[in-house]
């Protein structure tokens, strides 16, 4: 199992551009996620999906969009890059949001500056 | 107000010297409590989970304590390696909306030098 993988790993924009951070996981769970990591902050959810057709907004959803077609995808789209979106996103998955004590397995992250 | 403070922010230790570092929640309701390593540019990764009626529990060197009562936690790490030099971040798993949810600490970085 490869577990959650990020693509790519380190992107630069200019403002106003789009772009889309891919995330896979092929450990077939139901609950998949999208954090930004920001200095002197704690990880902050940005969209949650708990399954396939299912999606839902996190602390800070704004400037984002997600959409999860199939159990294994879940990419989150920048329709217009702000500077204030340089950040390092993270993609966690796991097996249920309803049981609780199941692990987070996380990716290894995608560094984004917008400039 | 972060509801999951971690405390030192960070500290530099010897190897082989141990060192234990804080969490304090106020989140609720509480579900478990989580404590992950995260290496310099890698994801997360989970060390321990702890539900209510779990006060401790180990992954080899690190072992890591829950107070439900007065919210605390700590981690302990014995006889620390170089491999230990990372940022060890507190995480609270609450319910919010009937969602379950996850609450980060900033991180505890975690210097080891020989």
């Amino acid at each position: 199992n490869a577990g959650v993988t990020q693509t790519p790993k380190f992107q630069v924009l200019k403002t106003g551009q789009s772009m889309t951070l891919q995330c896979a996981q092929d450990m077939n769970h139901e609950y998949m996620s999208w954090y930004r990591q920001d200095p002197g902050m704690g990880l902050r959810l940005i969209h949650y999906s708990v399954g396939a057709g299912i999606t839902d907004q996190g602390e800070v959803p704004n400037g984002y969009n997600v959409s999860r077609s199939t159990t294994e995808d879940f990419p989150l789209r920048l329709l217009s890059a702000a500077p204030s979106q340089t950040s390092v996103y993270f993609c966690a998955s796991s097996m249920g949001t309803g049981k609780a004590n199941y692990g987070y397995t996380f990716g290894s992250g995608t560094r984004l500056t917008v400039v | 107000k972060n509801q999951v403070e971690q405390s030192p922010q960070s500290l530099i230790i010897l190897e082989g010297k141990n060192c234990t570092l804080q969490c304090n929640y106020t989140v609720s309701p509480f579900s478990n409590l989580r404590w992950y390593k995260q290496d310099t540019g890698r994801g997360p990764v989970s060390l321990t989970i702890m539900t209510f009626s779990e006060n401790t529990k180990s992954n080899g060197r690190y072992t890591a304590t829950l107070d439900a009562d007065t919210k605390q936690s700590s981690l302990h790490i014995t006889a620390s390696q170089l491999s230990d030099s990372a940022s060890y971040i507190c995480v609270v798993s609450h319910t919010l909306y009937g969602n379950n949810r996850l609450a980060f600490g900033k991180g505890n970085q975690v210097v080891v030098i020989p």
